[in-house]
């Protein structure tokens, strides 16, 4: 059964570091890429980047900067950091597999809370 | 960025039949594939993967559920509609970089 859960702080104070982990189950990073997608409160939804089944990666323009996302594949884990925290950073923060290499998302984590305050 | 336009809300009753409509700034459709996909999201809940490249049904998900179009223009049909397709619904496309629609909310007339 694929799963994915996100964990980590649900508060952070501005300007510091926003540190989630994503763990997997049910398939194996070496075979598909996952995906970063946040959504602040009531809004839509926003691609941060996606981590490749090699390794590399690819992120958002507008978060590029701010953004780094690895993964430790013997512990099936997914790790988003970003740092610079900003109010409007306030969101769910979610991992999601990859389906086909294509970019279509076929399973979801329950999604993490961050809120960014002090 | 492909931006993709979708209305704010639709309402329909329920057992008819309601489209969802997505537009893209640009085409995302080669001569193989649409990058287009398509997703529910009910309050307080992930996102659920429907539809895939256009018209692909995810597996699991009813077949009142359908996807059609090409280019920059795509819809979502469901038919009949239930109750428990009460939802926002998602476009998202693939060709390049990520990008999603703004969600249309589905509610009862």
């Amino acid at each position: 059964q694929v799963q994915l859960k996100e964990s980590g702080p649900g508060l952070v104070q501005p300007s510091q570091t926003l540190s989630l982990t994503c763990t997997v189950a049910g398939f194996s990073l070496t075979s598909y890429n996952v995906h970063w997608v946040r959504q602040p409160p009531g809004k839509g939804l926003e691609w941060m980047g996606v981590i490749w089944n090699t390794g590399g990666t690819r992120y958002n323009s507008a978060l590029k900067s701010r953004l780094s996302i690895s993964k430790d594949t013997s512990k099936s884990q997914v790790f988003l950091k970003m740092n610079s925290l900003q109010t409007e950073d306030t969101a769910t923060y979610y991992c999601a597999r990859d389906l086909d290499p294509y970019g279509v998302m076929d399973a979801w984590g329950q999604g993490a809370s961050v809120t960014v305050s002090s | 960025d492909t931006v993709l336009t979708q209305s704010p809300a639709l309402a329909v009753s329920l057992g008819q039949r309601v489209t969802i409509s997505c537009k893209a700034s640009e085409s995302v459709s080669s001569s193989s594939y649409s990058y287009m996909h398509w997703y529910q999201q009910k309050p307080g809940q992930q996102p659920k993967l429907l539809i895939y490249h256009a018209s692909n049904l995810e597996s699991g998900v009813p077949a009142r559920f359908s996807g059609s179009g090409s280019g920059t223009d795509f819809t979502l049909n469901i038919d009949p509609v239930e109750a428990d397709d009460i939802a926002t619904y998602f476009c998202q496309q693939s060709w390049n970089d990520p990008t999603f629609g703004s969600g249309t909310k589905l509610e009862i007339k």
